[in-house]
């Protein structure tokens, strides 16, 4: 049972190039999100989506975009990497939007030069 | 303005010494709370889910208890293996908020 899987585990980018993060989930839940987190800070949402088809933004979504063409799928996009990007990003997924756990892959540590 | 607070940010425990970890929390409209453990190098594992002030959750050593304004993590007899950082997560009416987590070492 794989639950959420991330890949790369770790990923170094020159500044303004660009690269996708990858996240499936087997656990065919309709709640997708991306987050990011950074010494000192809780974790922040990027974007999410609650079903295929459908995204929308988080908290922090300048310079990232999404999509999300089946259940299990959700790749982050970094259109054009800046050093600010420099995090480790978690993908989630839940049963639903709100009041639900969400379950976490591993994680990408991402360092932008 | 809406904040999730963790105390304190780091805690040591000698094996066997029962502490306790604060989350506090002021979001307009309370629907749940979330504790998560995060070990080095993974992503956030669930722990317990708590809705309402009152509520308490036990596992193995661990037992969340809620009120109005915080919730707490009692760790009774820990053991090394309960190393972590422990992340705290507040669920708003449209949004979920995450503390910036205590990291709890376990010495033998």
């Amino acid at each position: 049972n794989a639950g959420v899987t991330q890949t790369p585990k770790f990923q170094v980018l020159k500044t303004g190039q660009s690269m996708t993060l990858q996240c499936a989930q087997d656990m065919n839940h309709e709640y997708m999100s991306w987050y990011r987190q950074d010494p000192g800070m809780g974790l922040r949402l990027i974007h999410y989506s609650v079903g295929a088809g459908i995204t929308d933004q988080g908290e922090v979504p300048n310079g990232y975009n999404v999509s999300r063409s089946t259940t299990e799928d959700f790749p982050l996009r970094l259109l054009s990497a800046a050093p600010s990007q420099t995090s480790v990003y978690f993908c989630a997924s839940s049963y639903r939007l709100r009041n639900s756990p969400l379950h976490f892959g591993n994680g990408t540590r991402l360092t932008v030069t | 303005e809406d904040q999730v607070t963790q105390s304190p940010e780091a805690l040591r425990l000698q094996e066997g010494e029962s502490s306790s970890l604060n989350c506090s929390y002021t979001v307009s409209g309370l629907r749940g709370l979330f504790w998560y453990r995060q070990d080095p190098g993974k992503g956030p594992e669930f722990l317990f889910t708590l809705y309402s002030a009152g509520e308490e959750k036990e596992k193995e050593r661990l037992k969340a208890t809620l009120t109005k304004k915080e919730s707490f993590l009692h760790i009774t007899a820990p053991k090394p293996e309960d190393s972590a950082t422990y992340l705290c997560a507040v669920q708003d009416t449209d949004k979920l908020i995450f503390g910036t987590g205590t990291r709890l070492q376990v010495f033998p």
